[in-house]
């Protein structure tokens, strides 16, 4: 069965910079794009990008742009979100979500598989 | 702001029909058939309830259902029960969100 377990929670100081794991099992890690969604408290879905984790290909949604990077790790099937230059806003639970159908069947961005959520949060 | 426009709550009977609607524009809904529904319980990951407009994963049951109409889609829930009672958020095409439909079960 399809598994996505994230690391635990983190307390930043505003402008400094969070890395979140995700580390996948039941399926191969590098036939399925990984998307990374937050929310903040009380607030709606925000999707952030995706990462290819055959190729290690990203894209990333323009308000991200230059404070997020994405990469992986294909021998231990982890996906990581970095995001640096934290603000108060920031504040949310970070999820990672992997598309329903494998790569070369993807169409739309779809999360089917969703993670148990990281809470980040910015404070000084 | 989100991207696309979702009623910030609506209600229903145990057993009745509610229909959520998702609002964005040609260059989204109205553009592209890769709409999605995702249902979400307090304190809970979201989960896929349809994609493709239409479509539903294995698992979900046939009372959910979807549907789209120039740019505005539409997730329509039959046979209400207590536990559909959660935020539905619509998604649209590279990632945009609507900003989530709380619903009641009355």
């Amino acid at each position: 069965q399809v598994q996505l377990v994230q690391s635990g929670a983190e307390v930043k100081k505003p402008g400094a910079s969070v890395k979140v794991s995700c580390k996948a099992s039941g399926y191969t890690f590098t036939g399925y794009y990984m998307h990374w969604v937050r929310q903040a408290p009380g607030q709606g879905l925000e999707w952030m990008g995706w990462i290819n984790p055959n190729s290690g290909g990203t894209n990333y949604a323009q308000k991200f742009q230059g404070r997020v990077t994405m990469t992986r790790d294909t021998s231990i099937s982890t996906a990581y979100m970095e995001l640096s230059r934290l603000r108060s806003d920031d504040t949310a639970v970070y999820y990672c979500a992997r598309d329903p159908s494998p790569m070369y069947d993807s169409s739309g961005y779809y999360f089917g598989y969703w993670g148990q959520g990281t809470l980040v949060t910015v404070s000084s | 702001q989100s991207a696309l426009t979702q009623p910030r709550s609506v209600s229903g009977s145990p057993g009745q029909s509610v229909t959520i609607s998702c609002t964005g524009t040609s260059s989204d809904v109205g553009g592209y058939n890769y709409v999605s529904w995702y249902q979400q319980h307090p304190g809970k990951a979201p989960k896929l309830m349809i994609y493709d407009v239409s479509k539903r994963p294995s698992g979900v049951p046939d009372r959910f259902s979807g549907s789209k109409s120039g740019n505005t889609a539409s997730l329509t829930i039959s046979g209400l029960q207590a536990e559909d009672e959660a935020d539905y958020y619509c998604c649209s095409y590279a990632g945009s969100f609507g900003g989530g439909t709380k619903l009641t079960v009355l």
